[in-house]
């Protein structure tokens, strides 16, 4: 069955903090991955995306991660700020469809 | 440059109501999905829609009905609401069929049935 499994559930940290949120799929055929943000009461935003190919992408503070051989993601977030406060969600494509992590929820704290 | 747009945005229904959700984007985007959001899981799909005048049904369709008359809308139908779909629906779009494109998200529309 094809999963997307994200850890921590959920991570509280100190502004100006780096933190590295986990992605591992079993999503077969692998056609990409995307990092999503979604604030609270807000639909997803998008953060990357990335194909078989690429092994690193970055966005701002936002530094995604791709290993297609241990089928492992990280996004990277350097010096948080409280806008970081989120959940963050990986998205694994086979080509007909989507599998959606349950997400990472972060809280950046002063 | 409106993007995604759903209404409403909070509902509250009574069991055995029915009612529509709005979903209509401006990005002339070939494909259109609605999704459902529930504590702890990840977003599942309940209909999807390559172009206007077809639909298919997704991974959760029971109880929902859609349609696809233009290329802008897509609404969702609850049948006969049970307490089962008080979720965060969110309505979806992107270019054509998933090739790394961006996918474009309502802002969502919160149910509840009592």
């Amino acid at each position: 069955k094809n999963q997307v499994e994200q850890s921590p559930q959920s991570l509280i940290i100190l502004e100006g903090k780096n933190c590295t949120l986990q992605c591992n799929y079993t999503v077969s055929p692998f056609s990409n991955l995307r990092w999503y943000k979604q604030d609270t009461g807000r639909g997803p935003v998008s953060l990357t995306i990335m194909t078989f190919s690429e092994n690193t992408k970055s966005n701002g503070r936002y530094t995604a991660t791709l290993d297609a051989d241990t089928k492992q993601s990280s996004l990277h977030i350097t010096a948080s700020q409280l806008s970081d406060s989120a959940s963050y969600i990986c998205v694994v494509s086979d080509p007909n469809k989507l599998v959606f992590g349950a997400g990472t929820i972060l809280r950046v704290k002063s | 440059n409106a993007g995604v747009t759903q209404t409403p945005k909070f509902q509250v229904l009574k069991t055995g109501q029915s009612m529509t959700l709005q979903c209509a984007q401006d990005m002339n985007h070939e494909y259109m999905s609605w999704y459902r959001q529930d504590p702890g899981m990840g977003l599942r799909l309940i209909h999807y829609s390559v172009g206007a005048g077809i639909t298919d049904q997704g991974e959760v369709p029971n109880g929902y009905n859609v349609s696809r008359s233009t290329t802008e809308d897509f609404p969702l139908r609850l049948l006969s609401a049970a307490p089962s779909q008080t979720s965060v629906y969110f309505c979806a779009s992107r270019r054509a069929r998933d090739a790394g494109n961006t996918i474009y998200f309502g802002e969502g529309s919160w149910l509840t049935v009592v």
